[in-house]
């Protein structure tokens, strides 16, 4: 295991459809974080996992997203009826629970929804 | 208010010379930690360096050190003996205590390391 990974990498899908990204953290991280980030944006937070537990969301994540992590290992979010203005890179990233808690991050599931 | 502002869009350095990326932040929160991340054109935010707010001493990371003015609610990265692989885009980023534990980014700069 050497580091976050996420699939597809990248993915288009047409205006209407729902998509589904997967990401498996770093084995030992009970911590898992979504972010979206736009071109020439930092990446902005979406939703926040402590093991299975979903304990924060941004009111970035409209009723369209969906986000899970069942069994506190791999997390998946699910956009549904995507917009044009979903199309973005979205990231995952884990952490540890205790000490400096960097996050790292995968390289990115890149959606386009034309 | 942005919580991260990064003023410097883009940044050229030749190789060899030392670069620094600026960085300045808004909080009121007593306890935080500003975090810098390299973003290379894969897409992968790579962690480059940490402060905690109340570290005494300016971290350092090898090539990085992070130049932290708590007063002025700075947290400026500098990189020495630049080289062409950190060519990148360069984000500083602020965790709060009472945040939550999401990272708040700013928008980055863009760094480009000329011969």
């Amino acid at each position: 295991d050497t580091g976050v990974s996420q699939n597809p990498r990248h993915k288009i899908t047409k205006r209407g459809q729902n998509v589904t990204f997967r990401c498996d953290p770093i084995s030992e991280h009970n911590r898992l974080y979504w972010y979206r980030q736009t071109l020439g944006q930092g990446p902005e937070f979406l939703t926040y996992f402590q093991n299975e537990a979903q304990l924060e969301k941004s009111r970035l994540l409209s009723d369209r997203f969906s986000a899970e992590r069942p069994k506190g290992s791999f997390s998946t979010l699910e956009i549904q009826r995507t917009e044009q203005g979903d199309s973005a890179m979205y990231l995952c990233a884990s952490s540890l629970e205790v000490g400096n808690t960097e996050a790292f991050f995968g390289q990115g599931t890149r959606l386009t929804v034309v | 208010a942005q919580k991260i502002t990064q003023t410097q869009p883009g940044m050229f350095v030749q190789e060899k010379e030392a670069v620094t990326l600026d960085c300045t932040y808004d909080t009121s929160d007593p306890s935080y930690g500003l975090f810098w991340y390299k973003q290379p054109s894969s897409g992968e935010m790579i962690f480059l360096i940490y402060q905690g707010s109340y570290d005494q001493q300016n971290a350092t990371e090898g090539r990085y050190s992070l130049n932290f003015q708590k007063a002025r609610k700075s947290a400026n990265l500098v990189i020495s003996a630049s080289q062409l692989g950190d060519s990148a885009m360069y984000f500083c980023a602020m965790k709060e205590k009472g945040g939550g534990n999401k990272l708040t980014f700013g928008t980055g700069t863009q760094l480009k390391v000329e011969l």
